[in-house]
């Protein structure tokens, strides 16, 4: 009955491979988000999809490429992985819309570790 | 444009003495306001949330915040600490776009709490 899931929960790789991280919530809702957590816990927003469009896409390198193949999914491609992009991301969800339901629910998060 | 300030890095209490968080925010319209909990190697967890209702908002856990208008504040409270409230606290503003909500995230806090 997980309301955002995220797979994998850990992710090791090797310089300049290319992975990919899936979100999935079963919330109803419309729209999602990729947020990374750096080294120093500071959160900052990647991308916002509402209804599989892509909203937000603050700047980010463009080796990251965010997938929605429907509402419920939202899943984050990396080509060329850097030691940089070592960080914990996050995806979110939220109902856009609905008075007083603004908040976002958060996955359990994907610790990305770049070798 | 909006921004959250939280004033303390650390804060350290003694179990079973109150808690305070203080939060400072800017925004250029109403804005809406978080407190996100993430305990160590887990995702974040809703607090509790401001929306132009109530300016003291009771959360989860026995918080609780308020909301100051004049001091543009949202600091979080606590009568009493507990060792399992021991965990990295955000102070979040939030910003109604077309189709999405994005957030801005404070830097946390570190919550220590001394048996």
């Amino acid at each position: 009955d997980t309301a955002v899931s995220q797979t994998p929960k850990y992710l090791v790789t090797q310089m300049g491979n290319d992975k990919s991280i899936k979100c999935e919530q079963n919330l109803g809702h419309d729209t999602m988000y990729w947020y990374k957590q750096d080294s120093k816990k500071f959160l900052k927003i990647m991308f916002s999809y509402n209804n599989k469009e892509l909203i937000i896409n603050e700047t980010v390198p463009n080796r990251f490429s965010p997938k929605s193949p429907d509402k419920a999914h939202l899943n984050l491609h990396i080509n060329s992985l850097e030691l940089g992009d070592s960080a914990v991301y996050f995806c979110a969800s939220s109902q856009v819309g609905r008075e007083g339901h603004n908040e976002q629910f958060f996955g359990p998060g994907t610790r990305l570790t770049v070798l | 444009a909006q921004s959250v300030t939280q004033l303390d890095s650390h804060v350290s209490v003694s179990e079973g003495t109150p808690v305070l968080l203080r939060c400072n925010y800017s925004s250029s319209y109403s804005p809406s306001l978080f407190w996100y909990v993430q305990h160590p190697n887990k995702g974040l967890q809703l607090l509790l949330k401001y929306t132009s209702a109530a300016t003291l908002v009771k959360g989860i856990n026995g918080f609780e915040a308020e909301f100051k208008k004049s001091e543009t504040s949202f600091h979080l409270t606590k009568p009493s600490a507990h060792m399992s409230d021991a965990a990295e606290y955000f102070c979040v503003v939030s910003r109604s776009g077309a189709g999405s909500y994005q957030l801005t995230f404070g830097k946390g806090t570190k919550l220590s709490v001394i048996p």
